[in-house]
């Protein structure tokens, strides 16, 4: 039972391009997500994140949005840079819970020069 | 702010044999956190501890994997025996309030 999907394993994005990571969920409990950048042989690191109670997040480059009608959430990065190719993964957590993160199985971005 | 420190890096293993992964995670952070992440899946909690207690171990399997937290700092996570399936990497994280989970870079295990 995959309560967070990324449907689309990996995205191929020209330099200076915009790049949307898409993302649905669908336990209805989750009221606040994060996006994690991982890069070969480290952690996932924190890139942004939104609260069920906003539409919008925009953090330098990188913008997430929300649509909890559709259950669906997404990245935005422009302009897109080499040094944005990594996995992304989406993850979503329930603050009336143990606070744990629920990750999507994650999208390869790669950005051609 | 040092981050959570993870050791070993790497780890190759037989079938059947033991291994030990240990943690310290960033200081003050109250909640830690073991995940294993499968090829080309994203992380998957193992259990969670609030100082040294455990919060949730409900996906730890539990016959073969076993973790502690004893003095509600550095946490070492266990399996015996080792199974081919469980090669993955093993991320360490932790959290002090708010959302934001803070992860180690992880051990590869590989059991051949």
């Amino acid at each position: 039972d995959q309560q967070v999907k990324q449907n689309s394993p990996s995205l191929s994005v020209q330099e200076g391009r915009i790049s949307i990571l898409n993302c649905d969920y669908t336990n209805s409990m989750f009221d606040y997500f994060l996006w994690y950048k991982k890069y070969p042989a480290e952690g996932p690191t924190f890139l942004i994140s939104i609260s069920s109670i906003k539409d919008k997040n925009e953090d330098g480059r990188f913008t997430v949005f929300l649509n909890k009608s559709a259950k669906h959430l997404s990245l935005h990065i422009v302009p897109s840079q080499p040094g944005d190719s990594a996995v992304y993964f989406c993850a979503a957590g329930s603050s009336g819970s143990a606070r744990q993160l629920t990750f999507g199985s994650g999208t390869q971005l790669t950005v051609l020069p | 702010e040092a981050g959570v420190a993870q050791s070993p890096r790497y780890k190759i293993i037989e079938k059947r044999q033991s291994v030990a992964f240990w943690c310290n995670p960033i200081s003050g952070h109250a909640t830690l956190y073991w995940y294993q992440q499968i090829l080309g899946q994203g992380p998957k909690l193992l259990i969670q501890f609030q100082n040294n207690g455990v919060v949730d171990d409900s996906q730890l399997p539990k016959d073969r994997f076993s973790a502690e937290r004893l003095k509600g700092v550095d946490s070492t996570l266990k399996i015996q025996p080792a199974k081919l399936e469980d090669s993955a990497v093993y991320l360490c994280a932790s959290r002090v309030g708010g959302t934001v989970v803070t992860f180690g870079s992880g051990t590869r295990l590989t059991v051949v």
